[in-house]
This record gives structure tokens, sequence and C-alpha cells, in this order.
């Protein structure tokens, strides 16, 4: 069984600080793994993915993400937040296999709120 | 544009009274998810469609059902719902080639407010 965990119900970071989402894994094999961000009234959208390679991926709108695979986690992270970065965010694991229904499960999500 | 598309966007509607909600794509996507969001629970997956005429059950497929006769179509229906069935649902699509070893990520409508009442 795989699964994810993000610890954090709610992140709080001013403006221009930089922001940490942090997000723990389980698979029994090697991930494949996502961060996505919801805005209010939108669906899912994707941020960044990790594959293999180079532990420090980047993505869209200046996130990037850290994957450490002794800790197994894949922190979000922005050096310096912007009041727009406000929004819903999702880590998803896929155990390379591709067990379960579709290989694909989403941890509860982090709310990070940005304070001008 | 590329786009996953659903409707409707909101319904309020009564216990047992049967509803469909639609979904499509227009990317040419072999695969196709249906989703809901709870407080507090995160994104499980209802059902899910590997290509046309192929559907299985995703973590909590009770009172659901789909169909896929078409690649880009891909609706959900509840013919009997409840109030345990209130929720936000989300489609999604991807490419779907080698699935489920595939990294590509996922494509998601803008979603659909359920309430049963």
């Amino acid at each position: 069984a795989q699964s994810v965990a993000q610890p954090e119900d709610q992140v709080n970071v001013a403006e221009g600080n930089p922001l940490t989402v942090k997000c723990t894994y389980s698979v029994s094999g090697n991930p494949y793994l996502f961060w996505y961000v919801q805005y209010p009234n939108r669906g899912l959208q994707f941020l960044l993915k990790y594959i293999t390679g180079d532990n420090l991926v980047k993505g869209s709108y200046g996130f990037e993400a850290e994957f450490n695979k002794s800790q197994t986690s894949f922190h979000l992270k922005k050096p310096s937040a912007l009041v727009s970065d406000s929004a819903l965010y999702f880590c998803a694991v896929r155990d390379r296999s591709g067990g379960g229904a579709d290989g694909l499960t989403f941890g509860k999500g982090t709310h990070l709120i940005i304070q001008p | 544009e590329a786009q996953v598309t659903q409707n409707p966007r909101y319904l309020i509607t009564v216990t047992g009274k049967k509803l469909t909600v639609t979904c499509s794509q227009n990317m040419n996507h072999e695969y196709m998810s249906w989703y809901r969001q709870d407080p507090g629970l995160g994104l499980r997956q209802i059902y899910y469609s590997m290509n046309v005429e192929v559907t299985d059950k995703g973590d909590v497929p009770e009172g659901y059902k789909v169909s896929r006769k078409e690649k880009r179509n891909f609706p959900l229906i509840l013919e009997s719902p409840s109030p345990n069935q209130t929720s936000l649902y989300f489609c999604a699509s991807s490419l779907g080639r080698g699935w489920p070893n595939s990294n590509q990520p996922q494509h998601f409508g803008d979603g659909t407010r359920l309430s049963i009442l």
C-alpha cells in the first residue's frame, strides 16, 4: 500500500519570506512524486514532479521541491512567498510499479496562507 | 485550449433522484478518472478508465457508476443519490501511455459541487 502524509493542515508565511510545505510518503518501490495546487473554485493544477535524477526539482510559479529518499520526503519550497501563492496544495505519490487503483495517492492537502 | 470540462458546476438535488455529471476532455487522453474531495480527507478516487469500454473501481466506488463509450467522455452517474454523496467532484485525464507506469501528470476539471438533500 502507498500513502502520503501532509502533516500541516495550514501554513502561514509572511510575504517575501521563504515557504515550505511538507510531504512524506510511503511506497513499496520507487516513487513518482507530484505537487498540485488548487485555487478557490478551480480544479487541481500540476506544479512539478520528481521522476528520477536531480533531487531538486523546479516547477511552475517559482516553486521547487526536494526529494529526500532517506527521509521519504518531498517538501515543496519557494524562496520568496507572494500573496497570490495562497491556495490549497496537494502532494501525490505513485509507485513506479503501478500498484493501487491507478497508482496515484493524494495527501489531504495543506492550506498555504501568505500574509501581506 | 486543452481542457477537461465538467457539467454542471453546481447542483442541489434530493435523495433518490438520479443524476449524471458529465466530463469531457479534448486532449485525446486515454486515461480518465473521477475523484471526490471532502474536507480533511483529500482526494479519493471513485472510478477510473484506462481506455474506451475499460473501467474499474477506485477506492470509494459505492453508489456510483461510470461509462466510457467514447474516448473524450467519462460521465459519472449517481443512480440513487444519498446525502453522504454530498461532495466536490473532480474529473481528471492523462495520456495514460504505459499506464500505470506513466509519469505524466493528470489534468483536472474545475469541479462539480453536489448537494444531496
